[in-house]
C-alpha cells in the first residue's frame, strides 16, 4: 500500500463548471477526511466519513459541495457551479481511529490543486 | 469557534541550531496534538503527536505539551537546511473529532 491517493493532481476549470475529485485512502483505514487549503493557510476541515457514513460537515461548506463514500472505500468530492473562490488545494486524509486510546492519526494524500478561471 | 494560533514566521535559524516552534489553542477540551511538516507544494507529513503533558522526544524532534497553558511546542535540534518547510500544528478534541489546524510557521534553516 502506497498511502493515500488523490486524482487528479491538478484541475483547471472555467467558472460555473462542475468538478469531481477522487480519494483512495489507505486500505485498512475506516476514516476519511476532506480539507481545503489556500496559500499561506493551514488545511481547513470540510467533511469526514467513518466507513460509508458522513458524520460531520463544516458549517462553512457551501451546498455546492458534496462528498460521498459509497462503499466505505474511496471517496469523491464534487463542487458544482465552481467559483473563483473555490481555487485551492483539496486534501484528503485517512485514519484508523483507535477506540481504546482515541488516538486518530491522519495521513494525507498529495492533494488536488483546483484552479477556477 | 475552536482556534489554533501559530506565528507565521518566517523563522530563520542557522544550520546546527535549535529551532523552536510554538502553538496555542483555544479549546480546553482538546486532547491530541500533532505536528506536521509541509514542503512547498506538497501535502502535510506527520512528524510527531503528543497527548500527555510533558515532553516527547523522537530523534532530533521534541514535542512539549502544557495543557494548563494551552500551549504545545516543537523543538528541532541540530537544524538542517532540509528542515526548511512550513510546520503545521493540529489539535483534535478527541475520538472521532476532526483536526483544527493552525496557519503554520515557515522555518528557514540557513546553511
Amino acid at each position: 500500500d502506497t498511502g493515500v491517493s488523490q486524482n487528479p493532481r491538478h484541475k483547471i476549470t472555467k467558472r460555473g463548471q462542475n468538478v469531481t475529485f477522487r480519494c483512495d485512502p489507505i486500505s485498512e483505514h475506516n476514516r476519511l477526511y476532506w480539507y481545503r487549503q489556500t496559500l499561506g493557510q493551514g488545511p481547513e476541515f470540510l467533511t469526514y466519513f467513518q466507513n460509508e457514513a458522513q458524520l460531520e460537515k463544516s458549517r462553512l461548506l457551501s451546498d455546492r459541495f458534496s462528498a460521498e463514500r459509497p462503499k466505505g472505500s474511496f471517496s469523491t468530492l464534487e463542487i458544482q457551479r465552481t467559483e473563483q473562490g473555490d481555487s485551492a488545494m483539496y486534501l484528503c486524509a485517512s485514519s484508523l481511529a483507535e477506540t481504546g486510546t482515541g488516538l486518530n492519526i491522519q495521513y494525507f494524500g498529495a492533494g488536488t490543486r483546483l484552479s477556477v478561471l | 469557534q475552536k482556534e489554533v494560533e501559530q506565528n507565521s514566521g518566517p523563522l530563520s535559524v542557522p544550520e546546527g541550531a535549535i529551532a523552536s516552534l510554538n502553538c496555542t489553542y483555544s479549546d480546553r477540551g482538546s486532547q491530541s496534538f500533532f505536528w506536521y511538516r509541509q514542503y512547498s507544494g506538497k501535502s502535510p507529513e506527520l512528524i510527531m503527536f503528543i497527548y500527555s503533558n510533558g515532553d516527547k522526544e523522537d530523534g532530533r524532534f521534541t514535542a512539549q505539551l502544557n495543557k494548563a497553558s494551552q500551549y504545545v511546542s516543537l523543538l528541532i535540534r541540530d537544524s538542517q537546511p532540509s528542515d526548511s518547510a512550513t510546520y503545521l500544528c493540529a489539535v483534535s478534541g478527541g475520538y472521532g473529532q476532526n483536526f483544527v489546524f493552525g496557519p503554520g510557521t515557515r522555518l528557514s534553516v540557513l546553511p
